[in-house]
This record gives structure tokens, C-alpha cells and sequence, in this order.
């Protein structure tokens, strides 16, 4: 079983599109979040949700808008796909701070 | 401003040889991560330090974070090839609301 999922792994959409990323995390996690992974490999918090609510939005452009239906559920949508977004996008959860997280598969992100 | 700084950036060696990687900052963390990852997945976490001073070990991968809680060290003894990966330290601050702050990695090889 996999413990956070998110899909699809992979999405090449062109300018301007709008997009979902979706995360599944079954581990009984209070705490999930997103990632951006550049192409240098360094990773940064873009939002962390704990119990479906908003708790980092660390100035990320308005274009992206994450929702929480349930906190097994953390979904990150798009708006605008610009060349700048193009990235690898990691969904994670944790318990509580300090527990470490546990990290999604990935979805690569490439807008053309 | 890179709140974590890893080095070395690279490190290419051959099996068998022993190696440290380094995690420094200038501010104190209430706890540090170590996370490997390797290509095309997400991050998996290694171990979770929280006390100054704390030695962790994990088979042939020793953990250290400093008395001052603003540093940490991975040791490998006689690395092997499936050692080879991303190292990312990530640090989290007291009162943060569950923000983890990633170094920018280290990218080890072990050649066979």
C-alpha cells in the first residue's frame, strides 16, 4: 500500500492551461503539504494544511490554489500554466513537527 | 539567503570509502531531518534529530546534530553503491507551524 500517492506522475500541458495535482495520503497523518523541486533539485514549501486548514502559504502566485476536502486529501490546482511552473511537484504528510514527513512519488510537472 | 547550507555539493567515490556530509546554519532548529532521494522519486526519510548532541545510528550511516542545535553531520562507513542518492538535510523551527526548510542537497556516487 502505498502510503502518500498523488497523481498523475507526469502532466506536459501548454501555456495557459489549467491543471489539478491530486494527493492521497493513508497514514492517518494530521499535517500534508506541498513541494516545488526545481531543476537544481532544491526543495520548497509552497503550502502546508494541518486538520484542512491552511497553516504556510509561503507567497506562492495566486494562480495556484490548494484544497483540502478531507485531511487524508490535499489537492493542488492551477490556473494560468506558465514555462516558470514547470517543476516536480511532491506532496508529503507528517504527524506533528518534528516527526518527519513522508513524501509522494512526485507529479513532473512540464508546460510547453 | 539559504537558511541550510549542505556540502559538500557533490561527492563521487568508490566503494568501500568513508564520507561525512555536512548541514550548517546560522539558526536553531527544533529538530533536523535527513532525507535520501533518488531519481524520479520522492524523498525518504532517513532519521529525525531533535535533542543537542544527539548521535543516531543506522546501520553504516551515523547522524549527529550539534550541541548548539544549528548543524548536523551524516557519516557513512564503507559506502556502497546503493548508497548512492540526493542527501537532503531539512530543519524545523520552534513555533514554525510545521515548516521544514531543505538544504540544497548533496549528491553522493558510489562507484563500484
Amino acid at each position: 500500500d502505498t502510503a502518500v500517492s498523488q497523481t498523475p506522475k507526469y502532466l506536459v500541458t501548454q501555456m495557459g492551461n489549467d491543471k489539478s495535482i491530486k494527493c492521497e495520503q493513508n497514514l492517518g497523518h494530521d499535517t500534508m503539504y506541498w513541494y516545488k523541486q526545481d531543476s537544481k533539485k532544491f526543495l520548497k514549501i509552497m503550502f502546508s494544511y494541518n486538520n484542512k486548514e491552511l497553516i504556510i502559504n509561503e507567497t506562492v502566485p495566486n494562480r495556484f490554489s490548494p484544497k483540502s476536502p478531507d485531511k487524508a486529501h490535499l489537492n493542488l490546482h492551477i490556473n494560468s500554466l506558465e514555462l516558470g511552473d514547470s517543476a516536480v511537484y511532491f506532496c508529503a504528510s507528517s504527524q506533528s513537527q518534528g516527526q518527519g514527513a513522508f513524501f509522494g512519488q512526485g507529479t513532473r510537472l512540464t508546460v510547453v | 539567503t539559504q537558511l541550510l547550507e549542505q556540502s559538500p555539493q557533490f561527492l563521487s567515490i568508490q566503494e568501500g570509502e568513508n564520507l561525512t556530509v555536512y548541514c550548517n546554519s546560522s539558526s536553531v532548529f527544533s529538530s533536523l531531518q535527513w532525507y535520501r532521494q533518488e531519481p524520479g522519486e520522492g524523498p525518504v526519510l532517513l532519521v529525525t534529530v531533535v535533542t543537542g548532541g544527539e548521535v543516531k545510528k543506522l546501520k553504516r550511516l551515523t547522524f549527529q546534530f550539534g550541541d548548539a542545535r544549528k548543524d548536523s553531520s551524516l557519516h557513512i562507513t564503507a559506502a556502497q553503491p546503493g548508497d548512492t542518492g540526493l542527501y537532503l538535510c531539512a530543519g524545523e523551527r520552534g513555533g514554525s507551524n510545521y515548516k521544514l526548510t531543505f538544504g540544497k542537497g548533496t549528491l553522493l556516487t558510489v562507484n563500484p
